[in-house]
């Protein structure tokens, strides 16, 4: 398997544009989490799904956030509109029950 | 408030030296709590310690947890510079699979 695959891998996006960063989890994986990671506050958790079902949002800062998991090999988030306290470095990590999460490679949001 | 608490923030030492890395938890209903390795990436999994697994080693790095004292520590030993990266622990409550994270600890080995 080739890992969790986020897309894109860096994105610039002015201030009240939509932004969707996209990622496709591990085969089998029925957990799947979003993670935003700054330097003051390290890394979020903003939500998880359990197959395909949104289990915990608490931790999305803001109705401009949603996130959504069509099927069991892809999911979105989006920020809409954006702002430049979104920049971050966004993650989605999947895993397979309990413990160890697999990380993508993250997508670097500058919002300018 | 639940919360994970790791210390020292950095550390830099040379080549060959032996270092620990603490985390401290507060959790209601503990599950597990996992140690993350990040270079300039995605964090990747180094161990996961539970109740009935306390001690974890892999090579040159090792684990313990301690329940009572609600924490952990990450040694590693013989440094070498492959290892300068930060150093992330989370722990896992019992009732849901959202991980509380700590800031991390940055680790920098000079040659």
């Amino acid at each position: 398997d080739a890992g969790v695959i986020q897309s894109p891998r860096h994105e610039v996006t002015e201030m009240g544009q939509e932004v969707t960063l996209r990622c496709k989890p591990i085969s089998g994986h029925d957990y799947l989490f979003w993670y935003r990671q700054t330097m003051m506050r390290g890394l979020e958790l903003l939500i998880y799904f359990n197959n395909n079902v949104p289990i915990d949002d608490s931790g999305m800062p803001e109705d401009r956030f949603s996130a959504k998991m069509p099927n069991a090999s892809f999911s979105t988030l989006k920020i809409q509109p954006s702002e430049p306290r979104d920049s971050a470095v966004y993650f989605c990590a999947s895993s397979l029950g309990p413990g160890e999460a697999f990380f993508g490679q993250g997508t670097r949001l500058t919002v300018v | 408030e639940d919360k994970v608490v790791q210390s020292p923030l950095s550390l830099v030492v040379h080549e060959g030296d032996t270092v620990t890395l603490n985390c401290s938890y507060e959790v209601t209903n503990f599950r597990s709590l996992l140690w993350y390795k990040q270079e300039k990436k995605a964090p990747t999994f180094l161990f996961m310690l539970t109740s009935s697994g306390i001690e974890k080693k892999s090579g040159r790095l090792s684990s313990i947890l301690d329940k009572k004292e609600l924490s952990s520590i990450l040694n590693i030993t013989a440094t070498q510079t492959g290892d300068s990266a930060i150093y992330l622990c989370a722990v896992e409550p019992g009732n849901n699979r959202k991980l509380i994270w700590g800031l991390g600890t940055s680790l920098a080995v000079n040659p």
